[in-house]
């Protein structure tokens, strides 16, 4: 069964500055995808980037971007120039290509902002 | 718009009381899915289904019962054998099954509580 682990239960940053979330995964699987969340007070998830493994370069969303390793199985998200509405709890999760198309989440880590 | 609706917002239980929470999507969606959210762990699934009248149980399935009687909706019943009801609950849903890097979209949630 595939694992993902968020190691970073909490963290903070400075209003406009960089952030980096750590996310790893085991699986055995060469294909599959990879997602990252966030949830916000409201309680809403809300879809922040994604991944395909077989894609060598790394995805990007505006201020957001992935440093995807894939032999290392890590995952990684960058928040750049970072604003008061990222404070959210971040949520990285794995889904299989071949075999379904349930997600396996990590514990999660919360972005605080500073002003 | 179309999306995901979750009712009610609020629900309590008594003891020894089976409560129904309903999920309901427009977006068309084959897959749908509940999970769990406690208090700092991430989204645990349930129950998931990917095409009407079948449905798998994921990883905390015990004491809950689901039903896929039409493709918009996916009740959640938390009977009276889940001893620990208490939490958050999300229904998400997505395009497809097998294959599919669409991500699952999801609900604003329901929180269950005991009386």
């Amino acid at each position: 069964a595939q694992t993902v682990t968020q190691s970073q239960p909490e963290m903070s940053v400075q209003e406009a500055e960089t952030v980096t979330l750590s996310c790893t995964y085991d699986t055995s699987e060469s294909d599959y995808y990879l997602f990252w969340y966030k949830q916000p007070p409201s309680r809403q998830m809300i879809l922040v980037i994604r991944q395909e493994a077989y894609k060598q370069q790394n995805a990007t969303e505006n201020r957001f971007s992935v440093n995807f390793q894939k032999a290392a199985k890590s995952f990684s998200l960058k928040i750049s120039d970072s604003q008061l509405g990222d404070a959210a709890m971040y949520f990285c999760a794995y889904r299989s290509a071949p075999s379904g198309s349930r997600l396996t989440f990590g514990e999660g880590t919360q972005l605080t902002v500073n002003p | 718009d179309g999306g995901i609706t979750q009712s009610p917002k609020y629900l309590f239980r008594k003891e020894g009381q089976n409560v129904t929470l309903s999920c309901e999507q427009n977006l068309n969606h084959d897959a749908m899915y509940w999970y769990r959210q406690d208090p700092g762990q991430g989204l645990r699934l349930i129950y998931y289904s990917q095409i009407v009248n079948d449905f798998q149980k994921g990883d905390i399935a015990e004491g809950y019962s689901v039903s896929r009687e039409k493709k918009e909706s996916f009740p959640l019943t938390v009977t009276s054998a889940q001893k620990n009801p208490t939490a958050f609950y999300l229904c998400a849903s997505s395009p497809q099954g097998a294959g599919s890097n669409q991500p699952q979209h999801f609900g604003d949630g329901t929180r269950l509580s005991i009386l």
